[in-house]
């Protein structure tokens, strides 16, 4: 079955910087690979997805890139701000999401 | 669009007791809902994957006679926690695809369950 592995587990930027967050996956028929955020004690929020048959995909300050080959995707986010803290979960699928282990993202004033 | 609904937000109940959680989705017609459990500070774990009109399919180590999902119309999945013990008490969410983007899954806003 599917695996995604995420890293790092824990991010401190100052607010301005860019934050790098990169997963793997194992299963090359896996198609589709969204990203969400959940504040504590809150639902998932998806913030970006992108697809198989697309290698990078840009909204605002958050882009997504996919390298198929390599079977990673990692998600980037520009010009951070306080309120993009929070937890982080990538996940990859054919069918049924399998979810990284989650990256808490801190930003610093 | 693609909202996804869930209640309650938080249930505490005694031990032995059955818990019901109700997902549904509001403006879609959701052809698929999932059922995760999430432990604090931690990734979501699948439980089960309900297809409308037939039964869920469950992962490995999940109990089928613990955990009763229902998935009853193309709005409603319902989660039953039967004889509640105070290892099942968790956050747990839900998430309905179905919408404009069919592998798109939107979740619910969870339901923390304590056993007392």
């Amino acid at each position: 079955g599917e695996n995604v592995e995420q890293h790092p587990s824990t991010l401190s930027v100052q607010e301005g910087d860019s934050a790098v967050i990169k997963c793997t996956y194992s299963d090359s028929a896996s198609n589709y690979f969204p990203w969400y955020k959940q504040e504590l004690g809150k639902r998932p929020q998806l913030i970006i997805d992108i697809r198989s048959n697309v290698g990078e995909k840009k909204d605002q300050r958050i882009a997504v890139t996919l390298n198929k080959t390599a079977k990673h995707f990692s998600l980037h986010i520009t010009e951070t701000q306080p309120e993009d803290s929070a937890v982080y979960f990538c996940a990859a699928t054919p069918g049924k999401l399998i979810f990284g282990t989650g990256t808490r993202l801190q930003v610093f004033p | 669009g693609a909202v996804v609904s869930q209640h309650p937000s938080r249930v505490i109940c005694k031990s032995g007791t059955s818990v019901k959680i109700e997902c549904r989705s509001l403006d879609f017609q959701a052809t698929t809902m999932f059922w995760y459990r999430q432990f604090p500070k931690k990734s979501l774990m699948l439980m089960a994957t309900s297809n409308e009109g037939s039964k869920a399919t469950y992962e490995q180590g999940v109990e089928k006679d613990k955990f009763l999902i229902n998935h009853a119309s193309l709005t409603l999945s319902t989660l039953t926690v039967t004889s509640a013990h105070p290892e099942d008490s968790s956050f747990y969410i839900c998430s309905a695809s179905g919408g404009a983007t069919t592998d798109t899954q939107y979740f619910g806003p969870g339901t923390r369950l304590t056993v007392l």
